[in-house]
């Protein structure tokens, strides 16, 4: 069946220095990806998704490319701020499905 | 922006009594998923539900689970009987549409624990 892996379970970072995340998926078909952001006792919010042109989605300084030769969604950020503390989820789903796959969730936590 | 809310936010039961997990989603939106994680694993999809009826459902959704959204009123997860293994956060979430075009917006969570 489809699945997400995330191999980082808790990434730390000290604040201004590059962030990324790693995402890798499996699936049947063609699927589309998005990084969620969950803050604590909040609800996961949509950070970002693919687009079918390969076009590069960006939102709050974070992007992420779609590699399809690698089955990749990278989660990345030049400059790590201490709001970026969260929990980040990448997720897959099909284009006919309303199921969402999700990965573990990586843990980010800057220091300052 | 849109938020969907989730009542209550934390729910203690007796194994084998009956739940009811209640979801406000977004006004306009016509899809709703329900989404199970259990501690320290990741969020599973259980069901997902438009215009009444249920269009996908995972092998986590057992026969004990129902799910309605009567007269645009809360969507709803009903468990009866629960078992241990029903311990867990329950997310709702809505859409305006599905596939992924859509954006799924989710509740902060119901935690469910079964003693």
């Amino acid at each position: 069946g489809d699945s997400v892996t995330q191999t980082e379970g808790l990434v730390t970072l000290t604040e201004g220095l590059p962030v990324m995340l790693n995402c890798t998926y499996q699936s049947t078909y063609s699927p589309f990806l998005f990084w969620y952001v969950q803050h604590l006792n909040e609800a996961p919010k949509l950070l970002l998704k693919s687009f079918t042109d390969n076009k590069r989605p960006e939102h709050q300084g974070f992007h992420a490319t779609l590699h399809k030769s690698s089955s990749s969604f990278h989660l990345q950020k030049s400059s790590a701020q201490l709001s970026d503390s969260a929990l980040y989820y990448c997720a897959s789903t099909g284009a006919n499905t309303g199921k969402l796959t999700f990965g573990h969730g990586t843990i980010l936590r800057v220091h300052p | 922006g849109p938020k969907v809310l989730q009542i209550p936010s934390h729910q203690i039961i007796d194994m084998g009594q009956m739940v009811t997990l209640n979801c406000d989603p977004v006004s306009n939106h016509l899809y709703f998923y329900w989404y199970k994680q259990i501690l320290g694993q990741q969020m599973e999809f259980l069901v997902n539900f438009y215009n009444g009826k249920v269009m996908e459902k995972s092998k986590l959704f057992k026969d004990q689970f129902s799910v309605e959204r009567p007269d645009g009123s809360y969507f709803t997860l009903k468990i009866q009987p629960t078992a241990l293994e029903d311990s867990a956060v329950y997310f709702c979430a809505s859409s305006p549409g599905t596939g992924g075009f859509a954006e799924q917006f989710f509740g902060p969570g119901t935690r469910l624990t079964v003693l």
